[in-house]
């Protein structure tokens, strides 16, 4: 089963405005990862935030940590639509050596 | 450099038939896999290697055999194809790190039909 879980599934904003993408896990990781894919596209990494990290800044992007809730959220700052793309969460956990993807957020930025 | 190179990117099979699909990464990294994704949903893991000689199956595995002679190389063979397996595998590529992975390096894709 996945590891992951994005929460919406779908998002539609406008231009300008703030995204934020949920992602909830179940078990202990060693971290946690960001991706985005464009339509028809390979997936191409954003962030990396470790499990002793709480937050993590990258251009406009913000990733958060939460282990005790076992989640994270992603938030894009002054969305574009060049932004528009499925976003995903990947986990690495304590234990294994696997890399393992939620479902996805679909952002729709609207110009 | 190359990055992750996936070949072919489109391929139709009738059921029954075997192929190859080849990934190749100029990175020098130990951990490679392979996923596969169909429409709406997140990456499968199938198969994934953490080196040379040393693979290991994943979430899906069945209907899928993975070798790894390099640590340039890593194919994935579907045995006998089934219209289960039509979906857009993904190969990719990372670092470990001790022996934890960092940011992985996906290839294109190849979308395959199997009718």
């Amino acid at each position: 089963s996945q590891q992951g879980e994005e929460d919406p599934q779908a998002l539609s904003i406008q231009e300008g405005e703030n995204a934020t993408m949920n992602c909830s896990y179940k078990t202990s990781i060693n971290n946690l990862q960001w991706y985005r894919q464009n339509s028809g596209r390979g997936l191409v990494h954003l962030i990396l935030i470790r499990s002793n990290e709480r937050e993590k800044h990258s251009g406009r992007l913000r990733v958060t940590l939460d282990t005790s809730k076992k989640s994270s959220s992603l938030l894009i700052t002054a969305s574009r639509a060049a932004d528009t793309a499925s976003y995903f969460c990947a986990t690495v956990r304590t234990s294994g050596s696997r890399l393992t993807f939620g479902e996805g957020t679909q952002l729709t930025v609207n110009p | 450099n190359a990055g992750v190179t996936q070949t072919p990117k489109f391929q139709v099979l009738k059921t029954g038939q075997s192929m190859t699909l080849q990934c190749a990464q100029d990175m020098n990294h130990e951990y490679m896999s392979w996923y596969r994704q169909d429409p709406g949903m997140g990456l499968r893991l199938i198969h994934y290697s953490v080196g040379a000689g040393i693979t290991d199956q994943g979430e899906v595995p069945n209907g899928y055999n993975v070798s790894r002679s390099t640590t340039e190389d890593f194919p994935l063979r579907l045995l006998s194809a089934a219209p289960s397996q039509t979906s857009v595998y993904f190969c990719a590529s990372s670092y470990r790190t001790s022996p934890r992975l960092t940011e992985a390096f996906f290839g294109q894709g190849t979308r395959l039909t199997v009718v």
